[in-house]
């Protein structure tokens, strides 16, 4: 368990409306992802974060935004849902290497959102 | 322009025997390869991983090849479990930032 929980977990919402997802960690990692799963594309980048308040861009991250006021949060803004951005939404974490013996991510629970 | 790709959706498996899950990959700065297993309504979980220094890793039941003048990783699991069924995610992580790269999954089912 590396700590991650995301919320909400189940959202419905309409076209139109921003919406945001929330990631929080509770070790203090320094790298934070945002990911979306889709049927036949696995998991794509939207945002990532090396550091509080230092964010960039994924390989999907049209129509996304991002925040990281805490080491400990991550926000996932969708400033104007459209039904193309219903999906599975997941959060994970990269411990340092100094943690941990292998390199890799670790996942929270996800979000899905319906988007109407 | 999917740089990893898992070409086969699904694989069925009688309990007991291997399972092999392939993956393919052509960006050749990869420097590092994941396999991640997923259940439903859960995150994926890691299972195991390979630098681009070594063609093996093993651990229990599960070893990844990596042929990387082929561009090529495998997963075998021996011997398979009933429990193995899931979503096999391989991944792929480029230089900065430990960003990863996934294939579009393969749903495997062992047969009890």
């Amino acid at each position: 368990d590396a700590g991650i929980t995301q919320s909400p977990r189940h959202k419905v919402t309409e076209t139109g409306t921003p919406v945001t997802l929330r990631c929080h960690q509770t070790e203090n990692h320094r790298y934070m992802y945002w990911y979306r799963q889709d049927p036949g594309h696995g998991l794509r980048l939207i945002h990532y974060s090396y550091g509080v308040k230092d964010t960039d861009k994924g390989e999907v991250s049209d129509g996304y935004s991002v925040s990281r006021s805490k080491t400990e949060d991550f926000l996932l803004t969708l400033e104007s849902a459209t039904s193309s951005q219903t999906s599975v939404y997941f959060c994970a974490i990269r411990p340092s290497l100094a943690e941990t013996s292998t390199d890799t991510q670790y996942f929270g629970p996800g979000t899905r959102l319906t988007v109407l | 322009d999917q740089q990893v790709k898992q070409n086969s959706p699904s694989l069925s498996v009688q309990e007991g025997r291997i399972s092999i899950l392939n993956c393919d990959y052509t960006n050749s700065m990869f420097d590092y390869f994941l396999w991640y297993k997923k259940y439903p309504a859960e995150g994926p979980t890691f299972l195991i991983s390979i630098s681009s220094i070594k063609d093996k890793n093993e651990d229990g039941r599960f070893t990844v090849f990596l042929n990387k003048s082929a561009k090529h990783l495998s997963l075998h699991i021996v011997p398979s479990q009933p429990g193995d069924s899931a979503v096999y995610f391989c991944a792929a992580r480029g230089t900065s930032y430990g960003k990863l790269t996934f294939g579009q999954g393969t749903i495997l089912t062992v047969h009890p």
